[in-house]
């Protein structure tokens, strides 16, 4: 099947700085991608959608100015966590659908300390 | 909308059980797919199952099985002759296939104990 590549897997980091967190589809090109987000014992949460060439798209209640998204090419994605606060620790994840089929990254481990 | 509910959120049982999880959801959609996942302390989603709305065959992969019923809006997982190993957390999940995006349950997590 489609494989999902997502580094770094663990990262920490000082508050305030930034983090990129990558997704690359290894063997096929990804127009969209999802981003999820997960705090500790709680479920997967769409944070937004990024699609190939455009702006993405935010769920209600998340910032875009702090959660940037870039899909510059049809096989990578990015999510930057700008200023990172403590309260932003939390596991990321992303995904991608190829024919109804939704495939995943390995997820990114966030601490900000 | 659309909605993944899983009552559950812990099971514990003992090694050699038999256990299920409940999965309910909702949606307009009349063509979706659903989904399990099993995520161990890893984090890494490992994929389980897949299902189209249009096929309601329940299916059995060794020790899982599931059960779909459209009727309900339920799909049931059932893990025969548990093992240690199945420990994990195990989130149900539906993919609208026009948006392609998932929705996922808040996950049931099941410890097997030896």
């Amino acid at each position: 099947g489609a494989v999902v590549s997502q580094h770094p897997s663990r990262v920490i980091c000082k508050s305030g700085t930034s983090v990129k967190i990558e997704c690359r589809s290894l063997d096929f090109q990804a127009t969209t991608m999802f981003w999820y987000r997960q705090f500790p014992k709680q479920s997967l949460m769409l944070m937004a959608t990024s699609n190939e060439g455009s702006k993405a798209t935010y769920e209600q209640g998340v910032e875009k100015d702090k959660f940037l998204i870039n899909h510059a090419s049809l096989t990578l994605s990015t999510l930057t966590v700008t200023s990172a606060h403590p309260e932003d620790s939390s596991f990321y994840i992303c995904s991608t659908t190829v024919n109804t089929e939704a495939f995943f990254g390995q997820g990114t481990r966030l601490t900000v300390v | 909308a659309q909605k993944v509910t899983q009552a559950q959120t812990e099971i514990s049982v003992v090694e050699k059980e038999d256990v299920t999880l409940d999965c309910v959801y909702e949606t307009r959609d009349t063509t979706y797919y659903l989904f399990w996942y099993k995520q161990p302390p890893s984090g890494e989603l490992v994929f389980l199952i897949r299902r189209n709305s249009f096929d309601e065959q329940n299916e059995i992969s060794g020790r899982y099985s599931w059960n779909f019923q459209k009727s309900t809006s339920s799909f049931n997982f059932t893990i025969t002759a548990s093992q240690v190993v199945d420990s994990a957390v195990y989130f149900c999940a539906l993919i609208n296939t026009n948006a392609g995006k998932s929705t996922f349950g808040d996950g049931t997590t099941l410890t097997v104990k030896p």
